[in-house]
């Protein structure tokens, strides 16, 4: 999706590893939001960020901590990955939100 | 607390048309969103409705009425491309969005 971009497309980690996906725009927009998706649970919102410099907590925080320490990134790091954070992972930019392509992160 | 509803799968013909129903109760309303999603991509915008009425987008129209906390997404002429999951999510009080978990549309020829 043009304007945001995420990274990596996917990983496979051990449980225990401190992993950080990244999310980076190119569209300056103040609001940036991580959600997962999950097979029949729908998309829920992790951490969002309504400008630089500052973070919220939304549905599912724990065990997930973002920086906002620019308008154009947003990182999201699992400070140590447990199997039940296997998910699709999905940063947004502004609104109406416009996704990023996604990171398939699986947890071993 | 807030929640939405929408039916796990349809299946419909192509060329025909489809309804997606959504209804929703929220702590407060600033909008309703329907988003595409093909399997294995991110979800994509389809249309936003913040006033009651009917909102047309060529083959896609979106309905809302504020008063029943309900939406329906319309699809006409149904192509084989329009398989996918529908979401619909609403932005509450607090311009943060709630999501449905989507409904799956079956298109067969």
């Amino acid at each position: 999706i043009a304007g945001i971009t995420q990274a990596p497309t996917s990983q496979i980690l051990a449980a225990g590893r401190r992993m950080t996906l990244r999310c980076t725009q190119d569209m300056r927009h103040n609001a940036m939001y991580w959600y997962r998706q999950d097979l029949g649970l729908g998309l829920r919102l992790i951490h969002y960020s309504n400008t630089a410099g500052t973070t919220g907590k939304g549905e599912v925080p724990d065990g997930y901590s973002v920086s906002r320490a620019n308008t154009d990134d947003f990182p999201l790091t699992l400070a140590s990955a447990v199997p039940s954070q296997t998910s699709v992972y999905f940063c947004n930019r502004g609104q109406p939100q416009h996704f990023g392509d996604g990171t398939r992160l699986s947890i071993l | 607390g807030q929640n939405i509803d929408q039916p796990t799968e349809m299946t419909a013909t192509e060329g025909a048309i489809v309804q997606i129903n959504c209804t929703y109760q929220t702590s407060g309303f600033n909008g309703l969103f329907w988003y595409q999603q093909h399997a294995g991509e991110a979800p994509t915008f389809l249309s936003y409705n913040v006033l009651d009425g009917l909102e047309e987008k060529g083959r896609f129209s979106s309905f809302l009425s504020r008063s029943k906390g309900y939406s329906y997404l319309l699809l006409k002429e149904l192509q084989m491309k329009d398989s996918a999951s529908y979401l619909c999510a609403v932005s509450d009080s607090n311009y943060q969005l709630i999501w449905g978990a989507g409904t799956k549309l079956i298109i067969k020829p």
